[in-house]
Formats: structure tokens, C-alpha cells, sequence
């Protein structure tokens, strides 16, 4: 079964730091792009991030840049974002999600159940 | 960025009812759109990528249209799973953008 599980979501004060895990199983994760998008309470779905499948291109919403990083480790079929100098409008649950492609056109087809952030003193 | 505005916000409607939402962006996309659905405290799953082609195990009730700026998701007989909030999503250019979603409430 094609699964992503997200890790890592907790409470953190201001300025502080989280990192984020989601692990992959049931495809080849090294052929995949993978994006994280996140969903503050009671809001609607905001993209964060994306990295390619060897993990040598990255992009960032300019919400989160220089401040977020994507990351991922193939050899263990895990994706992560390190979340640094975090913000209250930060809080949100983040999604990692699967990248897939038929021809030129990209989409998001699997998705995690989301790990919840909350960044609050 | 490009600007993803979705109408309605929300909508009422009943079991078996025709259901249409559009999504309208900023600047021209091609057929760059997809559409998501999902239900309180689940995440999104996809239906149609590329305008108006069903992601596999979606029922054939859902279909995409459009092109350029102005895009259409129909639910031809509204089930009731089908409930639900309804986003789009451009992936023309970077940063992907969402609609701010319509909300498909039972009337």
C-alpha cells in the first residue's frame, strides 16, 4: 500500500525550531518529487515547499524561505523540513505529499494524514 | 504569484443534484489545474489533474474542464460522500497556488 506517515508536529515556543519527518513506503520514494503544504486552523490548503527526487532542486513559498528547509533521505525513504524561527502563523497542520506527473503536468496524488504544528508561547 | 479565486465559497445542495464550481487564475495556466477534495480532519485527495483528467479510482460523476484562466468541477448526481470542501490548484509556475475553496454543504 502507498503510504506517507508525517512525524515531528508538536508545540514550540516563538523563534524556536522543529523538524518535520514523513516516511514513504509502498513506492519507490527515489523517483518522486515530494511537497509539503500546510493548513492553518480552519483555513485552506497553502503550499510550502518541494524538492526533486535526488533532492538537488528545492522551491519555497516566500512565506517560509530562509527559514524552512526541505530535505529528503532516499535511503531511508524519508522526507523532512526543518522549520526554524518559527512564527504564530505558523500553526498549522503540515501535509507531506507525493509528486507525480503525466506528461508536463504536476500534481499532488498521495497524500499524509498530517502532523499539527503549533507555535505558541 | 498566480491567484487562485474559487466560486462559490460554499453552496447547499441536494443528493442527486448536478453540482459545478469554478476556478478562475490570475494569468493564463494552460491546462496547469488540478482539483482536491476533502472532509473535516482528513486530508486532500486528488480527483482531476490537468484540467479534465480523473485521477484513477475517482467516479466518473467528477469531471474537469477549461483552459487558459477559467476552469469548471462537476459532480453530475451529488452523492453523499461527496460532501465536502473542494480546492483547486495551479501547478504552472512556482509557488503552487490553491483556490481559497468552496465548501459543498448538504441542503
Amino acid at each position: 500500500e502507498v503510504q506517507l506517515v508525517e512525524s515531528g508536529g508538536g508545540l514550540v515556543q516563538p523563534g524556536g525550531s522543529l523538524r518535520l519527518s514523513c516516511a514513504a513506503s509502498g513506492f519507490t520514494f527515489s523517483s518522486y518529487w515530494m511537497h509539503w503544504v500546510r493548513q492553518a486552523p480552519g483555513k485552506g490548503l497553502v503550499w510550502v515547499s518541494r524538492i526533486n527526487s535526488d533532492g538537488s532542486t528545492t522551491s519555497y513559498a516566500d512565506s517560509v524561505k530562509g527559514r524552512f528547509s526541505i530535505s529528503r533521505d532516499n535511503a531511508k525513504n524519508t522526507l523532512y523540513l526543518q522549520m526554524n524561527s518559527l512564527r504564530a502563523e505558523d500553526t498549522a497542520v503540515y501535509y507531506c505529499a507525493r509528486g507525480s506527473s503525466w506528461g508536463s503536468y504536476y500534481y499532488m496524488d498521495v497524500w499524509g494524514k498530517g502532523t499539527t504544528v503549533t507555535v505558541s508561547s | 504569484d498566480i491567484q487562485m479565486t474559487q466560486s462559490p465559497s460554499s453552496l447547499s445542495a441536494s443528493v442527486g443534484d448536478r453540482v459545478t464550481i469554478t476556478c478562475r487564475a490570475s494569468q493564463s495556466i494552460s491546462n496547469y489545474l488540478n482539483w482536491y477534495h476533502q472532509k473535516p480532519g482528513k486530508a486532500p485527495k486528488l480527483l482531476i489533474y490537468a484540467a479534465s483528467s480523473l485521477q484513477s479510482g475517482v467516479p466518473s460523476r467528477f469531471s474537469g474542464s477549461g483552459s487558459g484562466t477559467d476552469f469548471t468541477l462537476s459532480i453530475s448526481s451529488l452523492q453523499p460522500e461527496d460532501f465536502a470542501t473542494y480546492y483547486c490548484q495551479q501547478s504552472y509556475s512556482v509557488p503552487w497556488t490553491f483556490g481559497q475553496g468552496t465548501k459543498v454543504e448538504i441542503k
